[in-house]
């Protein structure tokens, strides 16, 4: 199986920091990797797909990065409506693995 | 486009469930559909996918046995089914689309509300 790692697990930050997450996997999934933001009491929001296209409606100060095992999650100015828990997902090879989450908690 | 789940359900340990996703507004029997399980205060786990098209169905290894997935083209409806539950299945469980049709190099754009399902005695 596939293991999809991020770090940091946590991460505290202000509104207007630049964040980034990283996500590591045990393997080559070439740039079948995605991005979700998820708030309690909400469904899972797509944020990026293969590795670093942006879901249509997501704003631009959300971008991912990498290929191969890799990737980053990077946001250029955070807003309060960012604070949440971000997942990677890999979809490789009929696998759809997901990283144990970034919590982004407001410093 | 939308996926509408049904309502949340409590259950006693050694019962049976199936809970269903309904989609809407698209073409249900071309995209997969997948679940994914969310167990209290943890992360998002990959249960498995179906293709309602022709039922071609793939688990993750860590349910497969476990549940079963089934749908029904006619009516636009995934499920998401135990035989016998666990104190364990107490989760949140959510339904979510392939971006696009067909393939299974894809990732989920639609996701349904959720289902919470919780099992005690």
């Amino acid at each position: 199986d596939i293991q999809m790692t991020q770090s940091p697990s946590t991460l505290s930050a202000s509104v207007g920091d630049r964040v980034t997450i990283t996500c590591r996997a045990s393997q080559n999934i070439r740039s079948w990797l995605a991005w979700f933001q998820h708030k309690p009491g909400q469904a899972p929001k797509l944020l990026i797909y293969k590795a670093s296209s942006l879901e249509s409606g997501v704003p631009s100060r959300f971008s991912g990065s990498g290929s191969g095992t890799e990737f980053t999650l990077t946001i250029s100015s955070l807003q309060p409506d960012d604070f949440a828990t971000y997942y990677c997902q890999q979809y490789d090879n009929y696998m759809y693995t997901f990283g144990q989450g970034t919590k982004l908690e407001i410093k | 486009v939308q996926l509408v789940q049904s309502g949340a359900e409590v259950k006693k340990p050694g019962d049976s469930l199936k809970i269903s996703c309904q989609g809407s507004g698209y073409s249900f029997s071309n995209y997969w559909i997948g679940w994914v399980r969310q167990m209290p205060g943890t992360g998002l786990e990959w249960m498995g996918i179906i293709y309602p098209g022709d039922a071609d169905t793939r688990y993750s290894p860590s349910f497969q046995g476990h549940v079963t997935i089934s749908a029904d083209k006619s009516i636009s409806t995934a499920y998401l089914q135990w035989s016998s539950l666990k104190a364990s299945d107490t989760a949140m469980y959510y339904c979510a689309r392939f971006r696009t049709m067909v393939t299974t190099l894809e990732t989920f754009d639609i996701w349904g509300q959720g289902t919470m399902v919780t099992v005690s005695s």
